[in-house]
């Protein structure tokens, strides 16, 4: 199953919009990409999954460009409530990994 | 409506003892997956349970085992405790035995090795 990577941290401001990359080289046919918010002391929480090109639904968009090598999770206008710790995860049917993750802190 | 309860929240062993781990899927659901967190870490799938038997299974010894009841719940056991076993570990409970998917988790259990 592919390696997944993504930045440590990231800052930002409160009304911005944030994206954050994960990169895939080695993702399979079979491999989708998923995004999972995890607050302190709590399980993780789904945010989005797509196979390529691009999916959205209310919390977040999510980039997949044709190579599949990399994914970009697009946060809209965010809160501090949205600082958190995001999860990369490639999964097919046999297996998965979540990346290291990335913590995101946003300031008023 | 109940989501995924998980049993004990916090507990402390000992190097060499055995410990057992509930888990309750949401309502719905019929398929229940383990992880194992360790600090600072993201998740590492251990199992997956669908129709009462081990579907799925990352790289976990096989001092890692589980069960699923008929009524969909879950235990993890781990024997043989290691320090290195200390770690939150999440139970996630889906429909239909898929790993893809939106998986709903507990809060954890946090198993202290000492």
């Amino acid at each position: 199953l592919a390696k997944t990577t993504q930045p440590i941290s990231m800052d930002s401001y409160e009304g911005q919009e944030v994206n954050i990359t994960c990169s895939h080289n080695n993702i399979a046919t079979n491999d989708y990409i998923t995004w999972y918010q995890q607050f302190p002391s709590q399980g993780p929480r789904f945010i989005i999954q797509g196979y390529k090109t691009k999916v959205t639904n209310e919390v977040a968009s999510l980039f997949i460009p044709a190579d599949r090598k990399s994914s970009t999770l697009s946060l809209p206008r965010v809160s501090l409530s949205d600082t958190a710790v995001y999860y990369c995860l490639v999964v097919n049917n046999n297996d998965m990994r979540f990346g290291a993750g990335t913590r995101l802190t946003v300031k008023p | 409506d109940a989501g995924v309860t998980q049993s004990p929240t916090h507990l402390i062993k000992t190097r060499g003892q055995q410990v057992t781990l509930r888990c309750s899927p949401k309502s719905g659901h019929d398929t229940v997956s383990w992880y194992q967190q360790a600090l600072g870490q993201g998740p590492q799938f251990i199992f997956q349970y669908y129709e009462e038997e081990e579907r799925q299974r990352g790289n976990f010894p096989d001092r890692f085992s589980g069960h699923q009841f008929p009524n969909y719940s879950s235990e993890l056991n781990v024997n043989a405790l290691l320090l290195g076993d200390s770690a939150l570990y999440l139970c996630a409970s889906s429909f239909g035995k898929r790993l893809t998917g939106e998986l709903f988790f507990g809060e954890g259990s946090r198993l202290t090795v000492l």
